[in-house]
């Protein structure tokens, strides 16, 4: 079983503002993700990080940014909101030296009114 | 780009009945295979992994993987309703700057009816 936190888990707030999606693990992981993932559509990657230190964007060009000061810890931020933004953001981990599966947070659901 | 293909479905199965979940992808190089379970409004939870060419059995399911072909799929026998979710195939890149990332299928939704 995992043990990834993200909170909050559910969010409305408003276009313009800032918030910071917060994901900690404590597996002492190295590596950490974030997946994008709209209502009944497909899990796209946004970006990931191998160590502190260290991100790369994903797959899908995305507005937020992250960072990744602790192992443990790798927040994502959006500076202004838009309900572009609206959209289930899940963040996972996996540990390079135990056969690198992935395993997910519960996720934090984002509407941007 | 790398491609994992599913077929979205829905696929509808009676209870205790077979069903058979099937992915391809386009990475030749791709060694990990990875199939999870996400029920509606939930995160992905991991249900299988397969390395190697052929079946991996862990009790009601089995993994199917045919390295050949690119093709792997998931068998879930003696299906409950409790079953019905959408089904995730996930393909771990091949290696270079990406390894470690995995892409995802667009999932393909189960419904197991009583």
């Amino acid at each position: 079983e995992a043990d990834i936190y993200q909170t909050p888990r559910y969010l409305v707030i408003g276009t313009g503002k800032k918030i910071t999606l917060e994901c900690s693990q404590t597996m002492g992981h190295d590596k950490m993700y974030w997946y994008q993932q709209d209502p009944g559509m497909e899990l796209h990657l946004i970006h990931y990080s191998y160590g502190v230190n260290s991100t790369e964007k994903g797959d899908l060009s995305s507005e937020s940014t992250v960072s990744r000061i602790r192992t443990e810890h790798f927040p994502l931020t959006l500076e202004s909101a838009r309900p572009s933004h609206t959209s289930q953001y899940l963040c996972a981990s996996s540990d390079s030296h135990s056969g690198n599966t992935i395993y997910f947070g519960e996720g934090s659901w984002l509407t941007v009114v | 780009q790398k491609e994992v293909e599913q077929n979205s479905g829905p696929l509808s199965v009676p209870e205790g009945a077979i069903a058979s979940l099937n992915c391809t992808y386009s990475d030749r190089g791709s060694q990990s295979f990875f199939w999870y379970r996400q029920y509606s409004g939930k995160s992905p939870e991991l249900i299988m992994s397969i390395y190697s060419n052929g079946d991996k059995e862990d009790g009601r399911f089995t993994a199917q993987l045919n390295k050949a072909s690119q093709y792997v799929s998931l068998l879930i026998r003696d299906s409950q309703p409790s079953d019905s979710a959408t089904y995730l195939c996930a393909v771990r890149d091949a290696g270079g700057t990406s390894y470690g990332k995995l892409t995802f299928g667009q999932g393909t939704i189960l419904t197991v009816h009583p």
